[in-house]
């Protein structure tokens, strides 16, 4: 199985200030369709996971600009560029490139 | 709106059957694979089973492989989940999500204990 592997597990942001989340994989996520199946989910407290970024750098619908995606290959990086008080929650990424389908550990973010 | 569904989460005895159901609504059901994840108390996710837009293919978690099945039925815009000889390490959230993982249910809890 591929191994995803979040790096913070947690991390105390400070409001407006950036966070970062780093993915890492030990398979490259490059399907034979050129496409990078790395997805990032938020899941708030006592609800169900949310997708904000979709192959690899797609922002979902209703997500904010300043949370991005980015990397390549087996590196993945999730970013809030200013944090606010909505972003608490814990944060998966989600490889769908090879089967089984896995996830990182999670990573909580909360505010300082 | 689009929305899935789930019930038929409960408590039960290590040992015994399940069967998860999810109800799309919102969206052409058919069209669409579907997904089973769950996560434990206070864990991460864990992805579980995948069945194809027309039930031609599935796949299913070793954790799960000979215990769990996953089906549809495409005319009442559903998923089950047939889980038997449960174990207490099945204790989670269910959630379906749509293929692509841009919807999911609210989730159903399942507890294996004695």
């Amino acid at each position: 199985d591929v191994v995803m592997t979040q790096s913070p597990l947690f991390l105390p942001a400070t409001l407006g200030q950036p966070a970062s989340i780093s993915c890492r994989s030990n398979q490259s996520l490059v399907y034979s369709d050129g496409n990078t199946h790395l997805h990032w989910f938020q899941q708030r407290p006592g609800q169900s996971p949310r997708r904000l970024i979709y192959k690899v750098s797609n922002r979902d619908s209703g997500v904010p600009d300043r949370i991005s995606g980015s990397g390549s290959g087996t590196d993945f990086t999730l970013k809030i560029s200013r944090v606010e008080a909505e972003d608490v929650g814990v944060y998966f990424c989600m490889q769908a490139t090879h089967w089984p389908q896995t996830f990182g550990q999670g990573t909580r973010v909360e505010i300082k | 709106q689009v929305q899935l569904v789930e019930s038929g989460g409960a408590l039960v005895q290590p040992g015994r059957s399940l069967r998860l159901s999810c109800v799309g609504s919102g969206f052409t059901f058919s069209k669409y694979g579907f997904h089973w994840v769950r996560q434990p108390p206070g864990k991460g996710l864990e992805w579980v089973a995948v069945i194809w837009f027309d039930g031609s293919y599935k796949y299913y978690a070793d954790s799960v492989k000979g215990r769990f099945t996953i089906s549809r039925d495409s005319s009442k815009n559903a998923i089950y989940l047939q889980m038997n000889s449960l174990r207490v390490e099945d204790t989670a959230m269910y959630y379906c999500a749509r293929h692509g993982y841009g919807v999911w249910g609210p989730g159903t809890p399942v507890t294996v204990s004695s």
